[in-house]
């Protein structure tokens, strides 16, 4: 069964510096999102993504985050100056276009920790 | 006000018998999906179950049914014949109108289930 793929697994960087996570989407979906889930907490929105831009992105999305589809098949989340409260569990998901019945489908996650 | 409630604390159940999660919801929105994920220890989300809010019957997917009362806002999962694997946390999710918007969780219940 297709799935949602994400690199690394486990990120560890120093505060300040810049952190790439990277996502390859189930290969026919067109819909594509960024959440992250805080340890113990919920899982909660970041960003959704449609046609190469930026469909809807919460309060939590400022100005330090950014995605990008640079190619066919990634689909990627840029944090630009880490701090320590952006560790967290970060989910890319993706889903089918058409119906809203459509369920997300979640990668393993990346867990980012920072220094 | 919150989208998603979960409120249960953490849940025990005895390995083969039926254990029932609860969630209910709140949208002005005719048109939504709910959505019940399943999050092991491990940190992936995997879904289980969805349904939709014009569907006339409740959902089901092997073990898992889902106990619609559209009338009471709830959309409580229900694990038959529970196996030691089914510990995990359980979040409920909900998606509004549009094929592409976020979907909203809950804080998640956690299900212990003993041997």
């Amino acid at each position: 069964e297709p799935e949602v793929t994400q690199t690394p697994s486990h990120q560890v960087t120093q505060m300040g510096q810049e952190v790439i996570l990277r996502c390859v989407p189930i290969s026919n979906h067109l819909y594509f999102y960024w959440y992250r889930q805080i340890l113990g907490q919920k899982v909660e929105f970041l960003v959704s993504f449609y046609n190469n831009e930026i469909s809807e992105k919460s309060e939590i999305f400022d100005d330090q985050f950014s995605v990008e589809r640079p190619d066919g098949s990634n689909f990627t989340l840029k944090i630009r100056s880490t701090k320590l409260e952006d560790s967290a569990m970060y989910f890319c998901a993706s889903s089918e276009p058409l119906y809203s019945n459509q369920p997300q489908h979640f990668g393993d996650g990346t867990r980012l920790s920072i220094l | 006000a919150q989208k998603i409630t979960q409120t249960q604390p953490g849940m025990f159940v005895q390995e083969k018998e039926a254990v029932t999660l609860d969630c209910t919801y709140d949208t002005s929105d005719p048109s939504y999906g709910l959505f019940w994920y399943k999050q092991p220890s491990s940190g992936e989300m995997i879904f289980l179950i969805y349904q939709g809010s014009y569907d006339q019957q409740n959902a089901t997917e092997g073990r898992y049914s889902l106990n619609f009362q559209k009338a009471r806002k709830s959309a409580n999962l229900v694990i038959s014949a529970s196996q030691l694997g089914d510990s995990a946390m359980y979040f409920c999710a909900m998606r509004e109108t549009g094929a592409n918007s976020k979907l909203t969780f809950g804080k998640g219940i956690t299900l212990s289930v003993r041997p």
